[in-house]
């Protein structure tokens, strides 16, 4: 399985900030997801992030607030723009290994104040 | 991707096998049934996925039925530390479609 890690692991910030999460995995992926877990609900997918093309974004997110790159097989970020109270949640990457697994980093808790 | 049902909560004893099921009627035959758990909003580990056979590892194991409509996670010995919410998923490709899960609660 892939070793995954998140910076950073939490923060709080100011409403209107922006915040951006890194996501860095020990070998060399395809395909990385983006989730988002907010208080007390299930996890909910934001977007898919293949290297060499855009992010595919799920229906309720956009490229505006969730911007995300992609920039080799073993490093994402996701950015949370213009924050507002409602973006508190655990956002989660994940990685799909050789035998389409999904292994999943230990997530980022932030906090909008 | 097929939707699962889980029962929303289940409390187990320590160091009794714990049964958890789901029923996946929808389920198509290119599609897997993977288990996750989530212990206290750490990111959620990986536990087991199967087709058609019944699968074991080192954590768990899993029964599907014949039809491939239901199936069963067991934790042969449920410790302490499997406390958590744990989730089944019909999955082929791509995106994972996480639901409620079930909250289990193993106790001394």
């Amino acid at each position: 399985s892939a070793v995954i890690s998140q910076k950073p692991s939490r923060d709080i910030c100011q409403r209107g900030t922006s915040l951006t999460i890194q996501c860095q995995v020990d070998s060399q992926v395809t395909m990385m997801f983006w989730y988002r877990q907010q208080p007390g609900q299930s996890l909910t997918l934001i977007a898919t992030a293949n290297q060499g093309s855009e992010a595919t974004y799920e229906s309720g997110f956009v490229i505006d607030k969730f911007p995300i790159s992609r920039p080799n097989l073993t490093f994402s970020t996701l950015t949370v723009s213009n924050m507002s109270p409602e973006d508190s949640s655990i956002y989660l990457c994940s990685v799909q290994g050789g035998t389409d697994t999904q292994y999943f980093g230990p997530g980022t808790r932030l906090t909008v104040l | 991707d097929a939707k699962t049902t889980q029962p929303t909560s289940m409390d187990c004893a320590e160091g009794r096998a714990a049964n958890l099921p789901c029923n996946h009627s929808t389920i198509s035959g290119n599609e897997y049934v993977y288990w996750y758990r989530q212990i206290h909003s750490q990111g959620p580990q990986y536990i087991i996925h199967g087709l058609k056979n019944n699968e074991t590892n080192e954590m768990a194991s899993l029964i599907i039925t014949e039809d491939r409509k239901s199936s069963t996670l067991i934790l042969p010995h449920a410790t302490l530390r499997d406390t958590a919410v744990y989730y089944c998923i019909a999955f082929s490709w791509g995106k994972l479609q996480f639901g409620a899960g079930t909250q289990v609660v193993v106790t001394p």
